[in-house]
């Protein structure tokens, strides 16, 4: 079975201060991992994936993840926080040996970033 | 602007009472998945179609049924409504059925069940 898990349901940071969404996963075999944000009254927004290669994934608006496999993690990170970053922020995975299984989601985390 | 389209964006209704969710995929996707998502449970996947075939069914209710029509468009109906299915119902659509693909969401309809 996979799934993940994102251990704090709030995070709050300073403006200008590095941030960090922490996720952790689990699947038999390699994993698809994904970052998804979420706006107020909005639908999920991607901001990237990690299929296979460089552990250092770059995506939409200056946000990053990182692979470690060892941990089994996918951090979201960002080196300087913005206001705008406010939004829930959604980790997911696939198994790549699963077929055509839907992902699955994390319980989300609110994150909050203070002027 | 991912691109998938729901109607209406909201919705209010009484207990008891069927509703039609609609969804437009992204122009080219097949795949068509729809999710639930309330304060208390997160965002629930409830079932996914591609070209017109049930893919994978999750936590869906028996009260709950969907279809994706010919043109790709998905309808999720939702009968005998209770109070406690007041979400928001979220469409998401993807090029292929699962592998390395990205699903892209909809803006959702808020369902309001009084």
């Amino acid at each position: 079975a996979q799934s993940v898990a994102q251990p704090e349901d709030q995070v709050n940071v300073a403006e200008g201060n590095p941030l960090t969404v922490k996720c952790t996963y689990s699947v038999s075999g390699n994993p698809y991992l994904f970052w998804y944000v979420q706006y107020p009254n909005r639908g999920l927004q991607f901001l990237l994936k990690y299929i296979t290669g460089d552990n250092l994934v770059k995506g939409s608006y200056g946000f990053e993840a990182e692979f470690n496999k060892s941990q089994t993690s996918f951090h979201l990170k960002k080196p300087s926080a913005l206001v705008s970053d406010s939004a829930l922020y959604f980790c997911a995975v696939r198994a790549s040996n699963s077929g055509n299984t839907p992902l699955v989601f994390g319980k989300g985390t609110r994150l909050s970033v203070i002027a | 602007d991912s691109g998938v389209t729901q109607t209406p964006k909201h919705l209010i209704t009484a207990t008891g009472q069927r509703v039609t969710l609609r969804c437009s995929p992204r122009s080219g996707d097949l795949s068509v998945y729809w999710y639930q998502q309330s304060l208390d449970q997160g965002l629930q996947f409830l079932i996914q179609y591609y070209n017109g075939e049930e893919r994978a069914k999750g936590n869906i209710l028996e009260r709950f049924s969907a279809q994706q029509f010919p043109d790709l468009h998905s309808e999720l109906n939702l009968s005998s409504l209770e109070l406690g299915d007041s979400a928001l119902y979220f469409c998401a659509s993807s090029s292929i059925a699962g592998g390395t693909d990205t699903q892209y969401f909809g803006p959702g309809t808020r369902l309001t069940v009084l």
